[in-house]
């Protein structure tokens, strides 16, 4: 079967850092994507990884471990702007399996 | 245009009437998706296309939805006999030549569909 975890909501404050968990159990994998979704909005790309180690874009990191099937994305100096759902998604072959999304609020 | 392109933005129809939904890729891209988005849920692969050819359709839910891309381009998702349980965002997303393991995926806005 097929399975991926995150939480479903997170708090957190403007300024402050915040990781997002993710677990998977995948029948394959090619790699591990974090998407950021807006309400009403199409999610986006933020980051990939297929090699375990640490990606770092910005004020956005992401980390994988595929001995662990465990990934986590790291947001640093959060601002108001990063209030949304973050989707951790594995792709297989060809077809990407996406979490429910960690809800993530941040307050002033 | 730019981006994945979506129409209709949002559709109200009544249970029991056919509605199609209509996604136009980013030029180029070879490999399309269609996945389906109820709140507070992460989406839910229905179908992927390679080119003009459902390499995918596992995830369709029954016989009442069907999809084509009879070009390589644009596609069409089509929903027979409606219900209410078929309420939901419908995201059509492209990627790449070669598919997604070359990156990512660019979604469209989604076609908002409520059964009444």
């Amino acid at each position: 079967g097929q399975n991926i975890d995150q939480p479903t909501e997170m708090t957190a404050t403007e300024g402050a850092i915040v990781q997002i968990n993710c677990t998977y159990q995948t029948s394959g994998f090619n790699g591990l994507f974090w998407y950021q979704q807006h309400a009403g909005e199409a999610p986006t790309f933020l980051s990939y990884n297929v090699l375990d180690g640490l990606e770092e874009k910005g004020r956005f990191s992401s980390f994988l471990s595929r001995s662990k099937g465990y990934s986590y994305l790291l947001l640093k100096e959060l601002q108001m702007k990063d209030s949304a759902s973050y989707l951790c998604a594995v792709i297989g072959t060809y077809k990407y399996i996406f979490g429910t999304g960690t809800r993530l609020k941040v307050l002033a | 245009g730019a981006g994945v392109s979506q129409t209709p933005s949002n559709k109200v129809t009544e249970k029991g009437k056919y509605v199609e939904l209509r996604c136009d890729p980013i030029s180029g891209h070879t490999a399309l998706y269609w996945y389906r988005q109820s709140l507070g849920q992460g989406p839910e692969f229905l179908i992927y296309f390679q080119g003009t050819g459902a390499a995918d359709d596992s995830g369709l839910p029954n016989d009442r939805f069907f999809a084509v891309r009879p070009e390589g381009s644009v596609s069409t998702l089509k929903i027979q006999r409606t219900e209410r349980g078929d309420s939901a965002v419908y995201l059509c997303a492209s990627s790449w030549p070669g598919g997604p393991n070359t990156g990512e995926l660019f979604f469209g806005e989604g076609s908002r569909l409520t059964v009444l």
